[in-house]
């Protein structure tokens, strides 16, 4: 079955921190596909990245990077020097390649950066 | 349209009643999603239309619930005799082509409170 979880409900950290945002995922189909959305206060889901299963190469982009390990099902996401508008929900999804075509989010990860 | 439009922004009504919610789609999408997401929950998915048709209806929470879309484009979903427990936010997502691989877009969301 398709499940997605961040274990961390929520987090605080002073401005210019680098904080790491977990995220696993249980899926059975061999492709499938990883997101991390932004929910910032005004509410709409910005999309951040979108990985499949067949890269497993680490990406950066900017202040933000992503680590994709496969051996332990992870897709965990890093934020670097953080700024306060960063404060943020963030949601890691799973979607599966061959089956219903939706996404299965996480309950998302409250990130609350102090100035 | 440049992104995906709900409308309205807000709805707030009474117990009992019946509400509809409006999703427009980035132009050429034709796959369209509707999830819920209740205060402080992460996202739940309702439905999902390829095309005009609604190949998973399973995550419709109760028979009060259904939603249609007409003419590849706008959908509407319609809740019946409205409970204070259907109060979240009900957002709207599409996509080119139904699978992890174009991504998805989401609306702002319609923020429903039933007192």
């Amino acid at each position: 079955a398709q499940k997605v979880t961040q274990a961390q409900t929520e987090i605080s950290v002073v401005e210019k921190e680098d904080v790491t945002l977990d995220c696993v995922y249980e899926t059975r189909d061999t492709t499938y596909y990883l997101f991390w959305y932004k929910q910032p206060p005004s509410g709409e889901l910005v999309f951040l990245i979108r990985r499949n299963s067949f890269d497993e190469q680490n990406e950066i982009s900017g202040r933000y990077s992503w680590n994709f390990q496969k051996s332990t099902s992870s897709f965990n996401f890093t934020i670097t020097a953080s700024q306060v508008v960063d404060s943020a929900v963030y949601f890691c999804a799973l979607s599966e390649a061959h089956r219903d075509d939706k996404i299965i989010f996480g309950k998302g990860t409250r990130l609350h950066i102090l100035p | 349209g440049a992104g995906v439009s709900q409308s309205p922004s807000n709805k707030v009504t009474e117990k009992g009643k019946d509400v509809e919610l409006r999703c427009d789609p980035i132009s050429g999408h034709t796959a369209l999603y509707w999830y819920r997401q209740s205060l402080g929950q992460g996202l739940e998915f309702l439905i999902y239309f390829q095309g005009n048709s609604a190949p998973d209806k399973s995550g419709l929470p109760s028979d009060r619930f259904s939603a249609e879309r007409t003419g590849g484009s706008v959908s509407t979903l319609t809740i019946q005799r409205t409970q204070q427990e259907d109060s979240a936010v009900y957002l709207c997502a599409s996509s080119l082509g139904g699978t992890g691989v174009y991504g998805y877009t989401f609306g702002s969301g319609t923020r429903l409170t039933v007192v």
